[in-house]
């Protein structure tokens, strides 16, 4: 059974820094064509796709939050840490991990993500 | 910045067909945007129930079928049952990174 847990402040303060970690369990982040996304969602807003790292390190980020994204992933304790700077009330939202598949079969290649985490909800004020 | 634009609502009767639509500011949508689909009800985090356009998971019920129609993406959802009533999201793949539609409340009425 897969699982992802995400883990992090509830609350940060305009401009600092936020650090948030997916710990999983029932995969490995070092098989190929596996790899873990965030994604977050504002309060009754749309879902937005924020980051992917891969089983072999290459990192995707988001066009319109890539100078502020950060995803790194430590395999040996089954996590992945995603770090955003400067931290606005507008970033308020759930945060949530979800496992990334990528893989050929007879219909040719596929992507997916699933499961998810249950998600973490970040508030940023002061 | 791309956008990924979908219907805000839609109604539909118990038993009845609904069909959802996911397009792209950047032209028409093809397999090579690998298009997903995912249900998310209040309170719970987003279920996926179909990959690369029509593609189920093991889990997704046989009323739920993706396609591609008109240059977008299609979820359709035939014989609709109560609890289908759900927020609807798709996702694209743009070479690397991905988008997410603006999402479809699907009202059971």
């Amino acid at each position: 059974q897969i699982t992802l847990k995400e883990s992090g402040p509830t609350l940060v303060k305009p401009t600092q820094t936020l650090t948030l970690t997916c710990t999983f369990s029932g995969f490995s982040l070092s098989t190929s064509g596996v790899g873990v996304g965030w994604i977050r969602q504002p309060p009754g807003k749309a879902l937005e796709w924020l980051a992917l790292i891969y089983w072999d390190d290459d990192k995707r980020y988001s066009p319109s939050l890539k100078s502020r994204l950060t995803i790194t992933k430590d395999t040996s304790k089954n996590q992945v840490v995603l770090t955003m700077t400067n931290m606005d009330p507008v970033d308020t939202a759930t945060y949530y991990c979800a496992q990334a598949r990528v893989y050929y079969d007879s219909s040719g290649l596929n992507r997916w993500f699933d499961p998810w985490g249950q998600g973490t909800l970040v508030t940023v004020s002061s | 910045q791309t956008v990924v634009t979908q219907e805000p609502s839609l109604t539909v009767s118990p038993g009845g067909t609904v069909t959802l639509t996911c397009a792209s500011s950047t032209g028409a949508v093809t397999s090579g945007y690998y298009p997903n689909w995912f249900q998310q009800k209040p309170g719970q985090a987003p279920r996926a129930l179909i990959y690369s356009t029509s593609n189920k998971h093991s889990w997704t019920p046989a009323r739920f079928s993706g396609s591609l129609l008109g240059g977008k993406a299609a979820l359709t959802l035939s014989g609709v049952q109560p609890e289908d009533e759900a927020e609807y999201y798709c996702l694209l793949y743009y070479g690397g990174a991905y988008v997410f539609g603006t999402g479809t409340k699907v009202t059971v009425l």
